[in-house]
């Protein structure tokens, strides 16, 4: 039972556009959404986050976008760089336990 | 300030055996988590742990698995009579107090069981 659901398994983009990672959830009682890089060989890295009292959350190039009424999510990279390639995990959830999806591979073209 | 340390980075075990995996938090940070990947997968929470008290353990299985957070020394899952479906990366994530959210994870245990 996939409560957070990444539907997009890759995604290539070339340098200097926007790359759209999107991120469903089921579950109307999360409160709190992150989203996490991830290279090969290392852990997860936490990126940026948002709570539910948010609909949109900036960090530099990095902005998350929260719609509750769709249960979605989406983090944007503005503008893509080769180093945001990696893996980009989505979580959502409440309190202390956290569900994660299946990720996206985010290649950036040069 | 040291990240979050697990050791060992890949383990091997044959069926039948044991696997402890070791957890050391980022300074300050007396939250957590252990998760595990299965290939293919995204991270699936096990079990949520502070200082000396297991506060969720809801996504571990009932049998072979366990987990500590000692009040001195890192925190340990220990699986026992290991099976192939075991075999993951099983990943720590570290949080402070009153911030469950913003995990910081390690870079994780790779076991493979043959």
């Amino acid at each position: 039972d996939q409560q957070v659901k990444q539907n997009s398994p890759s995604l290539s983009v070339q340098e200097g556009r926007i790359s759209i990672l999107n991120c469903d959830y089921t579950n109307s009682m999360f409160d709190y959404f992150l989203w996490y890089k991830k290279y090969p060989a290392e852990g997860p890295t936490f990126l940026i986050s948002i709570s539910s009292i948010k609909d949109k959350n900036e960090d530099g190039r990095f902005t998350v976008f929260l719609n509750k009424s769709a249960k979605h999510l989406s983090l944007h990279i503005v503008p893509s760089q080769p180093g945001d390639s990696a893996v980009y995990f989505c979580a959502a959830g409440t309190g202390n336990q956290f569900y994660f999806g299946t990720g996206t591979s985010l290649t950036v073209i040069p | 300030n040291a990240g979050v340390m697990q050791n060992p980075r890949h383990l091997v075990r044959r069926r039948g055996q044991e696997a402890r995996l070791r957890c050391s938090p980022m300074k300050g940070h007396s939250h957590v988590y252990w998760y595990r990947q299965l290939p293919e997968e995204g991270l699936k929470f096990m079990v949520y742990l502070q200082k000396e008290n297991i506060i969720d353990e809801s996504g571990m299985p009932k049998e072979r698995f366990s987990a500590e957070f000692p009040k001195e020394g890192p925190s340990i899952l220990r699986i026992q009579q290991v099976v192939r479906g075991d075999s993951a990366a099983y990943f720590c994530a570290s949080s402070p107090p009153g911030v469950p959210g913003e995990q910081y994870f390690g870079p994780g245990t790779r076991l493979t069981v043959t």
